[in-house]
C-alpha cells in the first residue's frame, strides 16, 4: 500500500461544476496536509494546507479532511478550463526528519 | 520578493558531462529539497537539508551530490551526466518546523542528457 494514494484520473468535469479530489493517506500520526496544483512541464504549487478535522475554505478550494478516516479531499467550485492540471496530495509523515509524502496526482480536465 | 530560483531552466549535454544544478531562494527558509520528476510521473526525493553543512540522500537512489554552504544556496551535481540522468529536476525550500512545513517549489530545471 502506497503511503499516500490518489486516484490518477482524468477526472473530467463540465465548467461551472464541482471538482472533488480525493486523497487517503497511510500515516495515523500525520498531521499536516497540503495540496499541490501542476500544470504540464510546471513546478508544483501549493494551493492549500490544511491542519485540523474539519473544512477550510479559500475562494474557490475546500479543503476537507477527516484524520479518523486517514482521508484528505480538494474541492473546486465553479471549475474553469483553467483549472485543468494535475493536483497533488502530500502528507506530512510524523517523526524522523518531517518529509513531505506526495501522493502520484489526479489529473482534472474541464471542458467547456 | 521572497522566491525560489532554479538556474539554467533547460539544459542539454552531452554523456560524461560535469553539470551543476543552482538553486536559491530568499525565503529564509532552513530546509531545502531536490526532487527529481519523469514527465507524467511521481516526485521522488533524491536531497534534502535541514541547514548549512547538513545534507541526506533522499528515497530515489541517485548519483548526484548536493551541497550547503550558504542557507540560502543548495546546488545539485553531477560528476558524469548519463542518457538515464534526463529528467526534470526541482528545487523546494519550507520552513523548519512543523506543522506549517509547506514546501514552495523553484521553476525546476529540465535537464536531456544526449
Amino acid at each position: 500500500q502506497k503511503e499516500v494514494e490518489q486516484n490518477s484520473g482524468p477526472l473530467s468535469v463540465p465548467e461551472g461544476a464541482i471538482a472533488s479530489l480525493n486523497c487517503t493517506y497511510s500515516d495515523r500520526g500525520s498531521q499536516s496536509f497540503f495540496w499541490y496544483r501542476q500544470y504540464s512541464g510546471k513546478s508544483p504549487e501549493l494551493i492549500m494546507s490544511i491542519y485540523s478535522n474539519g473544512d477550510k475554505e479559500d475562494g474557490r478550494f475546500t479543503a476537507q479532511l477527516n484524520k479518523a478516516s486517514q482521508y484528505v479531499s480538494l474541492l473546486i467550485r465553479d471549475s474553469q478550463p483553467s483549472d485543468s492540471a494535475t493536483y497533488l496530495c502530500a502528507v506530512l509523515i510524523s517523526g524522523g526528519y518531517n518529509k513531505l509524502i506526495f501522493g502520484a496526482g489526479t489529473r482534472l480536465a474541464v471542458h467547456p | 520578493e521572497a522566491d525560489i530560483y532554479q538556474t539554467p531552466r533547460y539544459l542539454v549535454i552531452g554523456t560524461g558531462k560535469k553539470i551543476t544544478l543552482e538553486c536559491s531562494q530568499t525565503m529564509g527558509h532552513d530546509k531545502m529539497y531536490w526532487y527529481q520528476q519523469d514527465p507524467g510521473m511521481e516526485l521522488h526525493l533524491i536531497h534534502y537539508s535541514y541547514g548549512v553543512n547538513s545534507t541526506e540522500k533522499g528515497d530515489l537512489s541517485s548519483e548526484s551530490t548536493v551541497s550547503r554552504i550558504r542557507t540560502e544556496h543548495f546546488p545539485l551535481t553531477l560528476e558524469s551526466a548519463r542518457p538515464s540522468h534526463t529528467s526534470q529536476y526541482l528545487c523546494a525550500s519550507s520552513e523548519a518546523y512543523p506543522p506549517r512545513n509547506e514546501q514552495f517549489f523553484g521553476p525546476g530545471t529540465r535537464l536531456t542528457v544526449l
